[in-house]
């Protein structure tokens, strides 16, 4: 069952913007996972958090997690037209085992 | 590449019949794991198998099963096909049998359309 829902579900910006998108969930969590996906493709992997750290960077990929509020948000800093592609977040949640995704925020970068 | 092969990569077939998708997972990964992507439900997990058993099961219809061979590649099977069925399958693996910090591996999938 989906249990990450994102937020907002289409963002469009310019190349050198930050673009940030939202994820939510509704039980607790062991971690919490962003995957990419490029139009028609398999999801890639972007960064975990776990649920006792607040912030992590890596590269221009900055996330951070409130667990009081459930909630998550990715910032990609620098927006390239190459970061045009669908963001996932996945929980753990629930069955502990498979991860949960939510629907998506497609963001498209123009030049 | 991804090391994740699914197999294959386009399929056509018509309502009431039965296909098999095919997933090789990636070197060293022990669990497999099949999610639906349809338009409007978003990434839908079906079903994860671990080392050759199942260990966990999300909104598998009974018209669908799987199953992971000694080999650790693993097969879904979608029978008495209808149009909602049309999707994208992926397979995805991992060293974890689950929980934790379970990264996922994906497939490049499996685009099915049941006309």
């Amino acid at each position: 069952s989906q249990q990450g829902e994102e937020d907002p579900q289409a963002l469009s910006i310019q190349e050198g913007e930050n673009a940030t998108m939202n994820c939510s969930y509704k039980t607790s969590i062991n971690n919490l996972q962003w995957y990419r996906q490029n139009s028609g493709r398999g999801l890639v992997h972007l960064i975990l958090i776990r649920s006792n750290e607040r912030e992590k960077h890596s590269g221009r990929l900055r996330v951070t997690l409130d667990t009081s509020k459930k909630s998550s948000s990715l910032l990609i800093t620098a927006s390239r037209a190459a970061d045009t592609a669908s963001y996932f977040c996945a929980t753990d949640e629930n069955s502990g085992y498979a991860l949960n995704f939510g629907k998506g925020t497609s963001l498209l970068v123009t030049p | 590449d991804s090391g994740v092969t699914q197999t294959p990569k386009h399929l056509i077939t018509a309502t009431g019949q039965r296909v098999t998708l095919r997933c090789s997972p990636r070197s060293g990964d022990l669990s497999v794991y099949w999610y639906q992507q349809s338009l409007d439900q978003g990434l839908q997990f079906l079903i994860q198998y671990y080392n050759g058993e199942e260990r966990a099961k999300g909104n598998i219809l009974e018209r669908f099963s799987a199953q992971q061979f000694p080999d650790l590649h693993s097969e879904l099977n979608l029978s008495s096909l209808e149009l909602g069925d049309s999707a994208l399958y992926f397979c995805a693996s991992s060293t974890s049998r689950g929980g934790g910090a379970n990264v996922l591996t994906f497939g490049a999938g499996s685009r099915l359309t049941v006309l």
